[in-house]
């Protein structure tokens, strides 16, 4: 059964502090998408990174691919109450069920 | 252009009893996924439509069916509801197959009581 685990489960960090959120997978992905989903609404997609090694930046947002595109994260820095949400990646190895990952609940405190 | 449109909002039925939900993908996207979310198994993959054809389908039992009509439009339908089965349900339009980007809908509160 492929996964893809999200670390950590749970943040809360105070506004203007930088943070880091993992998405990790013991298989290969082609393709991985990262998206912010807020209470009661649809996952909005951020990114899609493609190639091993890969780093996206969306303003204090970056994301990056592992060399092995087995893994990515996303770093936020100077976090502000606006990026407040659930973060989920999610992608498709190949089998052609496109799965996402267990998500990260980030709460930035004014 | 129009995002992805799913009916109705919110829902509440009673066990046993079924339910159609409706989604309108993008002007131009063939292929509509379905996925269902709660706060114990996050997002899990229900089944995929690519012109008209179910390419895949998760591990649910049968009582969840769907169908994709020539217009793209889809429909999924639970049957016999069960109280496990509240939960939001999310639509996800794509321009290709499944790993091309998805874009959701605001997805369908089902509480079944």
């Amino acid at each position: 059964t492929q996964l893809l685990e999200q670390s950590p489960q749970f943040l809360s960090i105070q506004e203007g502090e930088n943070l880091t959120v993992y998405c990790n997978s013991s298989s290969v992905f082609s393709s991985l998408q990262w998206y912010r989903q807020e209470p009661g609404e649809g996952p909005v997609l951020l990114v899609t990174v493609v190639t091993g090694g890969e780093v996206k930046k969306l303003k204090r947002l970056t994301f990056q691919f592992g060399d092995a595109r087995k893994d990515s994260s996303l770093h936020i820095t100077a976090a502000q109450p606006g990026d407040t949400g659930l973060y989920l990646c999610a992608g498709d190895s190949g089998t052609y069920k496109y799965i996402f990952g267990t998500g990260t609940r980030l709460k930035v405190l004014a | 252009k129009a995002g992805v449109t799913q009916t109705p909002r919110y829902l509440i039925k009673t066990r046993g009893q079924q339910v159609t939900l409706s989604c309108s993908p993008i002007s131009g996207h063939r292929s509509v996924s379905w996925y269902q979310q709660t706060p114990g198994q996050g997002l899990q993959f229900l089944f995929e439509y690519f012109s008209e054809t179910q390419r895949n389908k998760g591990n649910f039992p049968g009582r969840f069916s769907g169908r994709q009509f020539s217009n793209s439009r889809s429909e999924m339908n639970v049957s016999t509801l069960e109280l496990g089965d509240s939960a939001l349900y999310l639509c996800a339009s794509r321009f290709g197959q499944l790993n091309t980007e998805a874009f959701f809908g605001q997805g369908t509160r089902l509480t079944v009581v």
